[in-house]
C-alpha cells in the first residue's frame, strides 16, 4: 500500500519568503508528526498531531513555524519569513496511534534550502 | 525528560565481520527504544523495537538489540557485516508511562563498511 508522502521533494527559497511543506500519512493513521533534519541539530521534533486532540508544539523552534492538519489527514507544515538556518530536510510521520508500541513510518522528507 | 547518547559518530567495519553500535539512554519512565537506519537518500525505516517485553530484541536484516536496565544502554549488534548495512543508524526513546509519541532521536552512528 502507499506509504507516507510529502511534498515538493525539494524547495529553493529566498530568505523571507513563506513555504508550505505537505504531508499525507497512510490512510487510517490518526497521528501524524512533523520533524527537522539538519547538520548541526540532527533529528528533532517538531510538532505532534493526534487525533481530534490539540496538537503538541513543543517542538517549534519559533513562531515563524506552524502546522496544520485538515480532516485527520493532510497536514501543512509552513514557514513564515524563511531564514537561512530554516534550510534543512523536513520529515513527515505517522502511525496507527500514539505511544511507543506503535511504529512510526517516515515520508521521504522534503529538503528546504533557504539562499 | 529523556534523552539517548549514541557514543560513536562513527564506526567503520569489514564485510563479515561483526557490527557493534552503541546507544545509552536516559528516561524517568520505562522507555520504548528503537534503532532506525537511513540509508542515503533514503528515508527512516525501523530496524527493531523495545517496549517492555523481551530484553533482547531481534530486528530486519539480522540485527538485534539488547536493553539493559542496570547499564541503561540498548546497543544494536550484527554478527556479519553486509554492504548493504552501509548507512547511517539512529537510536530512539520514547518516555513510556503514558501514549505520547514524540521520538527523541541520538546523534547517529554512521556505518561504513569495508570489503
Amino acid at each position: 500500500g502507499a506509504g507516507v508522502s510529502q511534498s515538493p521533494s525539494n524547495k529553493v527559497t529566498e530568505k523571507g519568503k513563506d513555504v508550505e511543506l505537505r504531508c499525507d500519512p497512510i490512510s487510517g493513521h490518526t497521528a501524524l508528526y512533523w520533524y527537522r533534519q539538519s547538520l548541526g541539530q540532527g533529528l528533532e521534533f517538531l510538532i505532534y498531531f493526534q487525533g481530534n486532540s490539540a496538537p503538541d508544539k513543543s517542538g517549534l523552534p519559533s513562531d515563524r513555524f506552524s502546522a496544520e492538519r485538515t480532516g485527520g489527514s493532510v497536514s501543512t507544515l509552513t514557514i513564515q519569513r524563511t531564514q537561512q538556518e530554516d534550510s534543512a530536510v523536513y520529515l513527515c510521520a505517522s502511525s496507527v496511534a500514539s505511544g511507543g508500541a506503535y511504529e512510526q513510518y517516515f515520508g521521504p522528507g522534503t529538503r528546504l534550502t533557504v539562499t | 525528560a529523556q534523552s539517548v547518547t549514541q557514543l560513536d559518530s562513527h564506526v567503520s567495519v569489514s564485510e563479515g565481520t561483526p557490527v557493534l553500535l552503541r546507544c545509552n539512554y536516559s528516561s524517568s519512565y520505562s522507555p520504548s527504544l528503537f534503532w532506525y537506519v537511513q540509508h542515503p537518500n533514503k528515508g527512516l525505516q525501523l530496524l527493531l523495537k523495545y517496549t517492555s517485553a523481551a530484553t533482547l530484541v531481534k530486528g530486519i536484516n539480522g540485527f538485534e538489540a539488547e536493553f539493559k536496565k542496570s547499564e541503561t544502554s540498548f546497543h544494536l549488534t550484527k554478527p556479519s557485516a553486509h554492504m548493504s548495512d552501509a548507512a547511517e543508524y539512529f537510536c530512539v526513546v520514547i518516555a513510556g508511562g503514558t501514549s505520547y509519541g514524540k521520538l527523541t532521536f541520538g546523534q547517529g552512528t554512521i556505518l561504513t563498511v569495508h570489503p
